[in-house]
């Protein structure tokens, strides 16, 4: 079964420090997101992306945060200058078509700033 | 993929016996209503959906009955299995909003033996 994958699995950063966190989503899909979750938390909606551009995103993904898709297979979050505040659990997820579907999730990163 | 959470509520249920998780969700504009369930280590997996023209829908073990008067999501699981024990989260979405997700709390099932 087409499942998504998320690499490292774990990072640990010096704050400051510029980090990304990768995704390989399902791949005939066409709908791209991160959410993240802070330990103990809801799990948050960060930006959607489609058609190589952001569809959506939330006030948490700041001037910060940036998504690209490099090449036809990978989806990237990069985070410029890391806040301890950024340590959680990062998810990637993609659906077929978008609208009111079934979004897959990978397994995570989980990035711990120090 | 730990969604651990130190306050998260839990609901302890015996082998074979059916569990039910609730939901409240706040936004009346909903229209598409998930539930993930997320095992320690793993990202939410995709158990069942539901859109808002229905209010029960059925899969195998599981049933989702949804209240749209009260804003009230509910996950019924039959015969609940040891593999069951997980944190559940009820999500919501609403058309043209890029379908991006809005994640309840997370209730923690515990199945013991």
């Amino acid at each position: 079964e087409p499942e998504v994958t998320q690499t490292p699995s774990h990072q640990v950063t010096q704050m400051g420090q510029e980090v990304i966190l990768r995704c390989v989503p399902i791949s005939n899909h066409l709908y791209f997101y991160w959410y993240r979750q802070i330990l103990g938390q809801k799990v948050e909606f960060l930006v959607s992306f489609y058609n190589n551009e952001i569809s959506e995103k939330s006030e948490i993904f700041d001037d910060q945060f940036s998504v690209e898709r490099p090449d036809g297979s990978n989806f990237t979050l990069k985070i410029r200058s890391t806040k301890l505040e950024d340590s959680a659990m990062y998810f990637c997820a993609s659906t077929l078509q978008g609208l009111l579907e079934t979004q897959y999730f990978g397994p995570g990163t989980r990035l711990l700033v120090l | 993929g730990e969604s651990v959470g130190l306050h998260l509520p839990t609901l302890s249920v015996q082998e074979g016996d059916n569990s039910i998780i609730n939901c409240a969700y706040s936004n009346s504009a909903s229209d598409y209503f998930i539930w993930y369930k997320q095992e320690s280590g793993k990202g939410p997996q995709f158990i069942i959906d539901i859109r808002s023209n229905m209010d029960k829908r059925q899969g195998q073990r599981v049933t989702v009955l949804l209240n749209k008067t009260v804003k009230h999501l509910s996950l019924q699981i039959a015969a609940t299995q040891p593999g069951d024990s997980a944190v559940y989260f009820c999500a919501e979405s609403t058309t043209g909003t890029a379908s991006k997700l809005t994640f309840g709390t997370g209730t923690r099932l515990q199945v013991t033996l």
